[in-house]
């Protein structure tokens, strides 16, 4: 069972370009989460999504970012027309559909944003 | 959500036993607490969970006071290997959340 990955692994974007992050899940999980780092910060989390639907959204940009889980293929964090404040390492985490006390999140190696 | 109080960072050596405390004054009775693991450039690794007393596992150990107040994530005869940042996360014990990081204690070990 492939862990969660994450492609591409290192993405340079210049200022105003779209940047398309990926994010397969591991096997059997449905709950896929988005988190952004800043150098030498800890994680702050963007978005919680269930397949097809977006069920927490509060650390997103009201502007230019936006997040899917589609029902086929990975989920895909967008961010329009980027600027330098963007670049950062965006992980991607997912858990088993069975929730609970023991529901463990798996991150994948993250994508590395830099914005010349 | 309840809120976390760790040491910024802490040194040890080889070979020494490595104690990090995390303080949650506000955690809930449903609430868990969980620590993770984040070498640099990589994600976050889940290392242990617990809910009272003390729990180990083949990585660690957690003890968690009665009033649950704190908890202690105690490394064994750590290495080098082990100089990571750790991350001392609480959540409730049902359902989904989303994961709250703090800054995390950021651990070195020196030979």
């Amino acid at each position: 069972n492939a862990g969660v990955m994450q492609n591409p692994r290192h993405l340079v974007r210049r200022r105003g370009q779209e940047a398309r992050l990926r994010c397969s899940p591991m096997k059997g999980h449905s709950h896929v989460y988005w988190y952004r780092q800043l150098p030498e910060e800890g994680l702050k989390f963007m978005v919680y999504l269930q397949k097809e639907n977006i069920i927490d959204e509060s650390g997103m940009p009201k502007e230019r970012f936006s997040a899917e889980f589609p029902k086929e293929g990975p989920s895909i964090l967008r961010i329009q027309q980027v600027v330098r404040g963007d670049s950062a390492a965006y992980f991607c985490a997912s858990s088993p559909d069975e929730g609970g006390a023991n529901t463990e999140a798996f991150f994948g190696q993250g994508t590395r944003l830099t914005v010349v | 959500l309840a809120k976390t109080t760790q040491p910024i960072s802490m040194d040890s050596y080889e070979g020494q036993e490595v104690n990090i405390t995390c303080s949650h004054n506000n955690i809930a009775t449903n609430d868990y607490i969980t620590w993770y693991q984040q070498f640099p450039s990589q994600g976050p690794r889940f290392i242990i969970q617990g809910y009272k007393t003390k729990v180990t596992n083949e990585v660690a150990s957690l003890f968690i006071p009665a009033d649950r107040k704190s908890s202690t994530l105690s490394l064994p005869r750590v290495s080098l290997s082990d100089t990571a940042v750790y991350y001392c996360l609480v959540g409730r014990n049902t359902g989904f959340q989303k994961l709250v990081f703090g800054t995390g204690t950021r651990l070195l070990v020196s030979p």
